[in-house]
């Protein structure tokens, strides 16, 4: 079965710095991986997607992630961080088919001046 | 108007009773399911419907039962709540063989 990893379970970044949010994930074949944000007391959001094709891949908000097969990894990245991105990312992958979508277990992220 | 809505948003009950929260979605999606969310933020699928048929069933306890009365709505009643069954209930949709979820804004359950 698939598993994802989140290393960091709280990163801390001041306004303005770059950041990169670690995604590790098990399975055998490429999965399909995604990133998810939720905002306080809020449900989930979808950032962004990879199913195939070019390896970084955009999302809202001015975050992108890139696929590195070779890493099993999935990291979300962002040049600049603004005070509204504090929020709890989750990583998620699932494989082709009738399967569910399986999360990592989040990274905290708080901004600070 | 919301995508997915669940109602109530927040649940206070008493241990042993019986309770239900519902969802809707009118996103024109086939595919629903429900997420527990406990309190070290780790989430977990419980169930997923696709075209009101179960497709999911995790290792849930038979006392949670959903109810899928349409495509549109899937509701889940949980029996004799226990103190373990606190956590935040998520629903959400999304078109089979997508990972695109849409996720309603949470029920947050409280047993005492």
């Amino acid at each position: 079965a698939q598993s994802v990893t989140q290393p960091d379970i709280h990163i801390t970044v001041s306004e303005g710095a770059s950041l990169e949010l670690r995604c590790n994930y098990s399975y055998g074949a490429t999965p399909y991986l995604f990133w998810y944000v939720q905002s306080p007391g809020q449900g989930l959001q979808l950032l962004l997607k990879y199913f195939s094709g070019d390896t970084l891949v955009q999302g809202i908000k001015g975050f992108e992630a890139e696929f590195k097969r070779s890493q099993s990894s999935f990291n979300l990245r962002k040049p600049s961080v603004h005070w509204s991105d504090a929020a709890e990312y989750f990583c998620a992958v699932r494989t082709p088919g009738n399967t569910p979508l399986v999360f990592g277990k989040g990274t905290r992220l708080s901004v600070i001046a | 108007d919301t995508a997915v809505s669940q109602t109530p948003k927040y649940l206070v009950t008493q241990m042993g009773n019986d309770k239900s929260i519902k969802c809707e979605q009118n996103l024109g999606h086939d595919t629903m399911y429900w997420y527990k969310q406990d309190s070290k933020k780790f989430l977990k699928i419980m169930f997923s419907y696709n075209n009101k048929e179960l497709i999911i069933n995790e290792t849930v306890p038979n006392r949670f039962s959903p109810k899928s009365p349409d495509k549109a709505h899937l509701n889940l009643h949980i029996n004799s709540l226990e103190l373990g069954d606190s956590a935040v209930y998520f629903c959400a949709s999304s078109h089979l063989d997508s990972g695109k979820l849409f996720f309603g804004s949470g029920t947050q359950l409280s047993v005492l």
